[in-house]
């Protein structure tokens, strides 16, 4: 195990709604990233968080946000939710700064969100 | 930009032959390379990474891998393979000059392995 947790682990939300994921990082980590994975897809880069600010992100439109809080915890959010939003989830904590590690991720066992 | 490939959709062997995963890659700068593998509904765990030294890298579950800077290649290899390593599994690259930890994952290699 990672030490990495994601809430909740499946969900369903209807066309429009919005979703909140949640992620507890490794305990020493202070940076996370969220990736979303399609089926049969690899995952794709969202956005990555670091000293509570957004310092990376992917092709994903503004309705994707995200938050990170003092204790290094993460959350994802998507408004306007659309059938192509569904998708497993994945966060991952690594560590950043002088005494980085060589930007190995730690995955959460990710968020299944089903959008009907 | 960074990108990989993995040419095969799935690999097939029988259990105790060798097993190879390929991987290409493409970065602006020097690479850190990654093997993850996944296994149904789950997340994905770390195998093994290559940031510099030795072109062969070993990682966990026996599994190895071998960096080609010339043919920008990172194939994951298993001398005898097992029954368990049946999953799907993800090469990923990262620009060493790069100001995030963005990974960049291929498409992904489902492996079975027949008893």
């Amino acid at each position: 195990e990672t030490g990495v947790t994601q809430s909740p682990t499946h969900l369903i939300k209807t066309r429009g709604q919005q979703v909140t994921l949640r992620c507890s990082s490794q305990s020493g980590h202070n940076t996370v990233s969220w990736y979303q994975q399609a089926l049969g897809q690899g995952p794709q880069f969202i956005f990555q968080y670091y000293r509570e600010e957004e310092n990376g992100r992917g092709n994903f439109p503004p309705r994707f946000s995200g938050l990170q809080f003092p204790n290094y915890s993460s959350e994802l959010n998507v408004n306007a939710l659309e059938l192509d939003d569904s998708a497993l989830y994945l966060c991952a904590s690594s560590l950043a700064g002088r005494n980085a590690n060589t930007g190995e991720l730690f995955f959460g066992e990710g968020s299944r969100l089903t959008v009907l | 930009a960074q990108s990989v490939a993995q040419p095969e959709d799935q690999v097939n062997v029988a259990e105790g032959n060798p097993l190879t995963v390929k991987c290409t890659y493409s970065v602006s700068g020097n690479p850190y390379l990654f093997w993850y593998v996944q296994y149904p509904n789950r997340g994905l765990q770390f195998l093994l990474k290559y940031i510099t030294g030795d072109n062969l890298v070993k990682g966990s579950y026996g599994f190895e891998a071998e960096f080609n800077k010339s043919q920008t290649s990172f194939h994951l290899k298993k001398p005898s393979a097992l029954v368990s390593d049946s999953a799907l599994y993800f090469c990923a690259v990262r620009d060493i000059g790069g100001n995030d930890y963005k990974l960049s994952f291929g498409a992904g290699t489902t492996v079975t392995v027949r008893a």
